[in-house]
């Protein structure tokens, strides 16, 4: 089966400085993995997703995720944190006909002035 | 109206009672999902329905119960629940692209 590992709960960050969240995924084929993201009261919305193109991906608000098969990670970084990105990050990989997702418990982010 | 809509953002239920969730999708999607999302735990996927058709119950209590009368409505019947059900219940619809899920707000459920 597959699954994600997110490496820390939460992640606190000045803004304007770099954001790195952790994914580590395991699969026994090439995965599609995705980013999500969930700010306060309100649904997952999609941040970006690799699916087997380009192994950097960029997203949505300057973010990017980088897949790395040999680390077998998929970390998003964006360059300079604002208030705004305040907010609970999923990483999941896509299983079943990539209709099913798989997501790992989340990095909640802190962005203080 | 657009995007994925459930009702009732929160709800609280004693043990004995029973309600309903609802979601409605106004994206032409042909799959919705039902996920449970608790407190630092994954997102669990529950049940998922294409075309109408459940294509997935992932093992989930029999106190829950799905019904997907057509592609753009969802529900969630609920009876009998125990207070470890208590958690925000989240509805997707899917495009058909790989993994590109469209959540709704979800709805608070608090079982007393």
């Amino acid at each position: 089966a597959q699954s994600v590992t997110q490496l820390g709960s939460h992640v606190s960050v000045s803004e304007g400085a770099l954001v790195l969240l952790r994914c580590n995924y395991s699969s026994s084929v090439p995965p599609y993995l995705f980013w999500y993201v969930q700010y306060p009261n309100q649904g997952l919305q999609l941040l970006l997703k690799y699916t087997s193109a380009a192994t950097l991906v960029k997203g949505i608000n300057d973010f990017e995720a980088e897949f790395k098969k040999s680390e077998t990670s998929f970390h998003l970084t964006k360059p300079s944190a604002h208030m705004s990105d305040a907010a609970e990050y999923f990483c999941a990989v896509g299983e079943g006909g990539f209709q099913k997702l798989v997501f790992g418990t989340g990095t909640r982010l802190l962005v203080s002035p | 109206e657009t995007g994925v809509t459930q009702t009732p953002r929160h709800l609280v239920m004693g043990m004995t009672n029973k309600k309903s969730l609802k979601c409605e999708q106004h994206l032409g999607h042909n799959a919705m999902y039902w996920y449970k999302q608790s407190a630092k735990k994954p997102l669990e996927l529950m049940f998922v329905y294409n075309f109408k058709e459940q294509t997935e119950n992932n093992s989930v209590p029999s106190r829950f119960s799905p019904e997907c009368p057509n592609s753009s409505h969802l529900f969630l019947h609920l009876h009998t629940l125990q207070p470890e059900d208590s958690a925000l219940y989240l509805c997707a619809s899917g495009s058909g692209s790989p993994g590109e899920l469209f959540f709704g707000e979800g709805s608070r459920l608090t079982v007393l």
